[in-house]
This record gives C-alpha cells, sequence and structure tokens, in this order.
C-alpha cells in the first residue's frame, strides 16, 4: 500500500518570505501523480499544484513550485513571497497512475501559520 | 456555476441510527468520491465511484454504504454499524478521461453523535 508522509505538523513563516513544506510517499509503482492541496478554515480543499511522476520538469503555478525528486520520492511544496491568504493547513496527496477513477492517499497535513 | 454541494453542512446522528450525507455535481464528472476527515488526520478514502450503479471500496468502508444512481449524485449512508461516526466528510468528483486527473471537493459535512 501507499503511503505519504508530512514530517512537519505546523509551519511558521514571516509574510512576504519563502517557505518549503515537505512530503515524501512509499510506493512500488512508477507511473504515478502527486499534488498538493490548500485547506484553509473554511474546510474547503482547493487544488494548490500537480505533478506527474514521468515528467521530469518541476511543476510551477505562480508563487508555487514543487521539487520532485523521484528516486528520493520526496515532494516538496514551496511558497514563495508568502501573502496572509496562503495561512491553511496544506495536504500532500497521491495517486496511482493510468486512467479512469481511484482515489488519493493524503499525508497527515502541515499547518501553515503566516506571521505579519 | 459548475461545483459540487454537499448538504447538510452540519447533522447529528442519533445512537443506533442511519443518517445519509449528500451530494451532488453539476461539473458532468463520471467519478465521485468519499473522504473522511478526523481531527489532526488527512483525508482517508471510504468510497468511489467510476460509473453510474457502479462503486468500488476505499480503505475504510466498513460501516457505510453508497449509491450511484445517477451521474450527479453520490449519496454516503452512515450505518448504526459504524462506531465511530463523528468526522468531516469531503465528496469529490473528477473526469476519468485522460490520467492524473484532479479531483474537487465540496464544502463539507460536519457529523456529530448527539
Amino acid at each position: 500500500a501507499q503511503t505519504v508522509t508530512q514530517s512537519q505538523p505546523e509551519m511558521s513563516v514571516q509574510e512576504a518570505e519563502t517557505v518549503t513544506l515537505s512530503c515524501t510517499y512509499d510506493t512500488s509503482e512508477s507511473d504515478y501523480y502527486l499534488f498538493w492541496y490548500k485547506q484553509p478554515p473554511s474546510r474547503q480543499m482547493i487544488l494548490v499544484i500537480r505533478q506527474e511522476a514521468y515528467k521530469q520538469q518541476n511543476a510551477t503555478e505562480n508563487r508555487f513550485s514543487v521539487n520532485f525528486q523521484k528516486a528520493a520520492k520526496s515532494f516538496s511544496l514551496k511558497i514563495s513571497d508568502s501573502q496572509l491568504g496562503d495561512a491553511a493547513m496544506y495536504f500532500c496527496a497521491y495517486r496511482r497512475g493510468g486512467g479512469g477513477a481511484d482515489g488519493l492517499t493524503f499525508g497527515k497535513g502541515t499547518h501553515l501559520i503566516i506571521q505579519p | 456555476d459548475g461545483g459540487i454541494t454537499q448538504s447538510p453542512k452540519y447533522l447529528f446522528r442519533k445512537e443506533g441510527q442511519n443518517v445519509t450525507l449528500s451530494c451532488e455535481q453539476n461539473l458532468n464528472h463520471d467519478a465521485m468520491y468519499w473522504y473522511r476527515q478526523d481531527p489532526g488526520q488527512g483525508l482517508r478514502l471510504i468510497y468511489y465511484s467510476q460509473i453510474v450503479n457502479d462503486f468500488q471500496k476505499g480503505d475504510i468502508a466498513e460501516g457505510y454504504s453508497v449509491s450511484r444512481e445517477k451521474k450527479e449524485s453520490f449519496p454516503l449512508t452512515v450505518t448504526s454499524a459504524q462506531k465511530n461516526p463523528t468526522a468531516f466528510y469531503l465528496c469529490a468528483s473528477s473526469i476519468v478521461e485522460g490520467i492524473g486527473q484532479p479531483q474537487h471537493f465540496g464544502d463539507g459535512t460536519r457529523l456529530s453523535i448527539l
């Protein structure tokens, strides 16, 4: 079974600074997808960024980027120029490769605090 | 606007009672999912469905049941067999075509025991 581990229960960063959230995963498959979701106090899950395992290039979405190290099974999220609205729980998630429907395996999350 | 609607927002269950959580989507997605979230935990998969009249158990299906009679709807029943139902429940949907499509989530239902 796949597992996803987020080793930082809580992180704090000053507004406008950069912060990196860690995620490692365990799988025997070579084809899979990785996601970062944000859950603000409203509790809605919002997709932040997605990475396909077969792509070597790290995904980027505006201020959000990932460092995907396939051999190390590591998938960290970097948030640049942190803003107060970035404060939330962040979850790393794994999905096996291929099409069709399949559930996500989530880590336990990292609570990100933005200091003004 | 397209989206996923979960109702009710808050739900209370008495001992021995079954309760049903509603999930409706107008995104024309084929696949739908139910997750459970406990405090300090990530989401865990309960059930999922790729097509009408077909669904699969997830990691924690015991004490839950689902139906998929319409593409737009995927209700979750929490039965009396689920001894610890207090949690936050999230419904999601995704397209099936293509690969690695992300899931889109509703706003959730919080279930508590009276």
